[in-house]
């Protein structure tokens, strides 16, 4: 069946080092979506991608979706301590959406 | 403001007991969902909505029910026949149940066995 697949699971970076988080399926997407999830609270809707190969960039968030529309990757330069919380991606093909395991991104001062 | 209510914040069930989640949106939006998240895990999708009155199950939906009898209520029932219901709980919504279409979620309910 249907898998998206998020890597890595934990990240730990020291404040002003960069940070990306990747996703792949196992079939084509139709879009992905990201969501950032502070520690205790509720998923938030980052981004959505849509077009092969597209980059979309908010702030030092630089959001890309593959060729092939199987992979996405979320990139954050120079974090900063309010970059702390999970990333999700979720991967819709056609019809449903699968969420990815999520990567808990630690930000040392 | 607009917005997604889920209550309780957290919830206690006794063994065999059925419990309740609420899950209330002013949002105007057609599709509600139900996700399940394990510690270190993705959310998990129980159940979704497109319109009212109408339900599909997610992936997880055995020992869990919903309904949806008004647009901007969808409650999840969680009976005696689910074997390990401790997990966060989160509703969503979207504007229609399209896949190009944000999800808004709530603040969740913490679920745990007595």
């Amino acid at each position: 069946g249907q898998q998206v697949m998020q890597i890595p699971q934990y990240q730990h970076v020291q404040e002003g080092e960069d940070f990306t988080t990747y996703c792949n399926s196992s079939t084509t997407l139709s879009n992905i979506q990201w969501y950032k999830q502070r520690p205790g609270g509720h998923p938030v809707f980052l981004i959505q991608l849509v077009k092969s190969g597209e980059v979309k960039k908010q702030k030092r968030l630089t959001f890309q979706f593959g060729e092939a529309k199987k992979n996405s990757s979320l990139h954050i330069t120079a974090t900063q301590t309010t970059d702390v919380g999970t990333y999700f991606c979720a991967g819709n093909d056609f019809n449903k959406f699968y969420f990815g395991s999520g990567t808990k991104l630690n930000v040392k001062p | 403001d607009g917005g997604i209510t889920q209550s309780p914040k957290y919830l206690f069930r006794k063994e065999g007991q059925n419990v309740t989640l609420s899950c209330e949106q002013n949002l105007n939006h057609d599709a509600m969902y139900w996700y399940r998240q394990d510690p270190g895990q993705g959310l998990r999708l129980i159940y979704y909505s497109q319109i009212v009155n109408d339900f599909q199950k997610g992936d997880i939906a055995e020992g869990y029910s919903v309904s949806r009898e008004k647009k901007e209520s969808f409650p999840l029932t969680v009976t005696s026949a689910q074997k390990n219901p401790t997990a966060f709980y989160l509703c969503a919504s979207s504007r229609t149940g399209g896949s190009n279409q944000p999800q808004h979620f709530g603040d969740g309910t913490r679920l745990s066995i007595l």
